[in-house]
């Protein structure tokens, strides 16, 4: 597997449904990064989490991370229209220099 | 809340052109990033900048690109023959400091190769 792997690749859920979106790496990681692009748009950070964390919370966002799968998770609770986009995480390597490896991301569609 | 713009937001371009994408990072930010987005692909690392010269590189980042701080405000990245192949949306990203910071990145712009 690659770098930053995410599954699934789509995913279509209504309004007021938690979504969860995986993301999985080969490497090592200093930290993980998660940032939302709505379509032809920018990237948006969302949250971070460092290779010494296992749970971070923003908001209606939470995140995971299990260094021994080396994977992480996201999951937007009580979703809403407004957040459609696409979701990619993103990895930092230990003694990378601090470049993010993206992976090839989730596409959420949310149903009104 | 400081942000990181990119000029222009499009650019339309011939092939053999030469081009040039211009960035502000945010101001007290001392590493700073360009990456690529194919259209419908993934984000792809191209360079990284600090203290004035280029850390890493990726091997997209051949011979024709090239990356300057002309001031201490703008980062620029030049392409200097432009192939249809380099047609994506490039982002320019910047963090204060450290292996543990949030890179903040830029809106884009979307380069079409003609």
């Amino acid at each position: 597997s690659q770098q930053g792997e995410e599954d699934p690749q789509a995913l279509s859920i209504q309004e007021g449904e938690n979504a969860t979106m995986n993301c999985s790496y080969k490497t090592s990681i200093n930290n993980l990064q998660w940032y939302r692009q709505n379509s032809g748009r920018g990237l948006v950070h969302l949250i971070l989490i460092r290779s010494n964390e296992r749970e971070k919370h923003s908001g209606r966002l939470r995140v995971t991370l299990d260094t021994s799968k080396k994977s992480s998770s996201l999951l937007i609770t009580a979703s809403r229209a407004a957040d459609t986009a696409s979701y990619f995480c993103a990895t930092v390597i230990y003694n990378q220099g601090g470049k993010l490896i993206f992976g090839q991301g989730t596409e959420l569609s949310v149903k009104p | 809340e400081p942000e990181v713009t990119q000029t222009p937001s499009h650019q339309v371009t011939q092939m053999g052109q030469e081009v040039i994408l211009r960035c502000v990072p945010i101001s007290n930010h001392l590493y700073f990033y360009w990456y690529r987005q194919i259209l419908g692909q993934k984000v792809e690392f191209l360079v990284s900048f600090y203290n004035n010269e280029i850390s890493e590189k990726s091997e997209i980042f051949d011979d024709q690109f090239s990356v300057e701080r002309p001031d201490g405000s703008n980062f620029t990245l030049k392409i200097r023959s432009t192939k249809l192949e380099d047609s994506a949306m490039y982002f320019c990203a910047s963090k204060r400091t450290g292996n543990t910071d949030t890179q903040y990145f830029g809106p884009g712009t979307r380069l079409t190769v003609l």
